[in-house]
């Protein structure tokens, strides 16, 4: 069995502040992790994905994340906050092309 | 190319009628998934294509539950008897399979509500 678990359901971060979404993942094989973000009234868009090569992987819009087996996370990072970072954020676990979903992270951004 | 496309975007509905929902993957894409996502949860895998064969299903699709994707292109997903339990935001997606676990492009979703 595969799953992800996404810490916090809500952050807020001021403008120009780091951004911490936190994820630890479930999975009996090496596994494909990736990290979406959904706008409002938008379609779920990728952020970045990890498949068992570098274990920083950096994405779209200055997001990075790390994969650490040891302690089974894969959280997402921003150096600084953006207005325009508002949104849902999903990580996300793959097995045999069926992707899980976590519940989501709402992040605010705060002026 | 615009991307996924899917309609209608919105359907509303009474209790006991059938809805159909259509997605239009990225032309090159073999590759077609559905997902459900109700209110404050995560997308959930319902079932996926490769060409026109459907290869897997969720046990979350119920008989009343159909997607067909006759010509390898399109995809269609019906909904028979609708229930209020139905009620959700019904994406797709579609990716190119490469040999690896393959990005998956989402449409903007199809939103059913069951009155």
């Amino acid at each position: 069995a595969q799953s992800v678990t996404q810490l916090d359901s809500h952050v807020s971060v001021s403008e120009g502040t780091p951004v911490l979404l936190r994820c630890n993942y479930s999975s009996s094989y090496s596994p494909s992790l990736f990290w979406y973000v959904q706008h409002p009234n938008k379609g779920l868009q990728l952020l970045l994905k990890y498949t068992s090569a570098a274990t920083l992987v950096k994405g779209i819009n200055g997001f990075e994340a790390e994969f650490k087996k040891s302690e089974t996370s894969f959280h997402l990072t921003k150096p600084s906050a953006h207005m325009s970072d508002a949104a849902e954020y999903f990580c996300v676990v793959s097995l045999n092309e069926k992707l899980t979903f976590g519940t989501g992270t709402r992040l605010t951004i705060i002026p | 190319d615009t991307g996924v496309s899917q309609n209608p975007r919105h359907k509303i509905t009474k209790r006991g009628q059938n809805v159909t929902f259509r997605c239009d993957p990225i032309s090159e894409h073999n590759r077609l998934y559905w997902y459900r996502q109700t209110l404050g949860q995560g997308p959930e895998f319902l079932t996926y294509f490769q060409n026109e064969a459907q290869l897997e299903k969720s046990r979350l699709l119920s008989d009343r539950f159909s997607a067909e994707r006759p010509k390898g292109s399109f995809s269609t997903l019906e909904i028979q008897r609708t229930e209020q339990g139905d009620s959700a935001m019904y994406l797709c997606a579609s990716s190119l399979a490469a040999g690896g676990p393959s990005e998956q492009f989402f449409g903007p979703g199809t939103r059913l509500t069951v009155l």
